[in-house]
């Protein structure tokens, strides 16, 4: 799976869209941008992914460069519960069987 | 809406012991997943399985690691004889039905926090 290099962290304001940055240079044809999150300790959450298309879900957006070599995660309104570090995750398409891989990510906070 | 659940929320226990957390996946769910995460380091992928086998394992997956699915609903994972490093957070992660072609998305549970003392 390629690699992904994201930001430690960001602060954003409440009510405000944050704007998550990944890069993926190495991102081959056939991989799938994944996003998730972590509030505190709990479990991962699956937030939205994309192959080149941007995507839209109820969760937030995702900008996908044309070369694919970078996307953007956007959530338009954060609000305080949107706290939590945010993993962009480059994997393949094999059906089902496909582990996550998951690195540091950013710690977004938002601020009142 | 479905969720995976995870038992115990927190198990604590003396080295050499032998440990088993419990998962429920989501129903009708075809893949999961053992992950860890030991206090503020990165979440780690340990084992998945489907079709009542192991289909891939990590290196921290030894010898003192298995897994089971022991009826249709639950999914476990045992850790033989405990040692102090395997302290942390465990994810337990299931994946379903195939929302769009070559994509699909893991749930994951809450978590059981493995304290070894």
């Amino acid at each position: 799976d390629a690699k992904t290099t994201q930001p430690p962290s960001m602060d954003c304001a409440e009510g405000r869209a944050a704007n998550l940055p990944c890069n993926h240079s190495t991102i081959s044809g056939n991989e799938y941008v994944y996003w998730y999150r972590q509030i505190h300790s709990q479990g991962p959450q699956y937030i939205i992914h994309g192959l080149k298309n941007n995507e839209t879900n109820e969760m937030a957006s995702l900008i996908i460069t044309e070369d694919r070599k970078s996307s953007t995660l956007i959530l338009p309104h954060a609000t305080l519960r949107d706290t939590a570090v945010y993993y962009c995750i480059v994997r393949g398409s094999n059906f089902g069987n496909e582990k996550l891989t998951f690195g540091t990510g950013t710690r977004l906070t938002i601020i009142p | 809406e479905p969720e995976v659940t995870q038992t115990p929320s927190h198990q604590v226990t003396q080295m050499g012991q032998e440990v088993i957390l419990r998962c429920v996946p989501i129903s009708n769910h075809l893949y999961f997943y053992w992950y860890r995460q030991i206090l503020g380091q990165k979440v780690e992928f340990l084992v998945s399985f489907y079709n009542n086998e192991i289909s891939e394992k990590s290196e921290i997956f030894d010898d003192q690691f298995s897994v089971e699915r022991p009826d249709g609903s639950n999914f476990t994972l045992k850790i033989r004889s405990t040692k102090l490093e395997d302290s942390a957070m465990y994810f337990c992660a299931s994946v379903g039905i195939v929302v769009r072609i070559l994509s699909y998305e893991q749930y994951f549970g809450p978590g059981t926090r493995l304290t070894v003392t």
